[in-house]
């Protein structure tokens, strides 16, 4: 299997601005997810865009998927000090890889 | 609350001995995965079991090993620990082998001291 590498390692922005993050893999998929990591807690799945798909969205959350580029990116808008976390991504695969994550600062 | 229970929450011990980490999936969910993150770490994937059987191995070390029951509960023993085994150990659980959504325990902190 593999896993995926988010970009940046780490991104600190002023709530309510954008964050962008991406997510680079190097094989074929059928599906990624990204997870975000309040320091020390479990992982919490956010959202699943399948290979056919081109951009999801679910509440200020963004994904989009470029199959050629093998690439993902996250976008949270509006950002808020709760958004404060590391983020995921894994790619589909049995055994559910994970990269280093980026790890976002939202200051107040 | 992700519905997989891990137990216990914390653990201390010394170098060298044995520890069991106890991990309960979701109801239903089949698949359950093991995970390891160091200090400021990512997550290293260790093993992932499908209906007791195990799936894929990842970055596990020779010292520690898991089994999945016929409950469909796991446990990760890990043995003659290390100062560098000192980690939170999660583990998630899925419905199915991959392509689906895994929910996450909220992790055993081992202290090796």
């Amino acid at each position: 299997s593999q896993q995926g590498e988010e970009d940046p390692q780490a991104l600190s922005i002023q709530e309510g601005e954008n964050a962008t993050m991406n997510c680079s893999y190097k094989t074929s998929i059928n599906n990624l997810q990204w997870y975000r990591q309040n320091s020390g807690r479990g992982l919490v799945h956010l959202i699943l865009i399948r290979s056919n798909e081109r951009e999801k969205h679910s509440g200020r959350l963004r994904v989009t998927l470029d199959t050629s580029k093998k690439s993902s990116s996250l976008l949270i808008t509006a950002s808020r000090a709760a958004d404060t976390a590391s983020y995921f991504c894994a790619t589909d695969a049995f055994d559910m890889r994970f990269g280093a994550g980026t790890r976002l600062t939202v200051k107040p | 609350d992700s519905g997989v229970t891990q137990t216990p929450k914390h653990l201390i011990t010394a170098t060298g001995q044995r520890v069991t980490l106890r991990c309960s999936p979701r109801s239903g969910d089949l698949s359950v995965y093991w995970y390891q993150q160091s200090l400021d770490q990512g997550l290293q994937f260790l093993i992932q079991y499908y209906n007791g059987e195990e799936r894929a191995k990842g970055n596990i070390l020779e010292r520690f090993s898991a089994q999945q029951f016929p409950d469909l509960h796991s446990e990760l023993n890990l043995s003659s620990l290390e100062l560098g085994d000192s980690a939170l150990y999660f583990c998630a659980s899925s419905p199915l082998t991959a392509n689906t959504e895994a929910f996450f325990g909220q992790g055993t902190r081992l202290t090796v001291v």
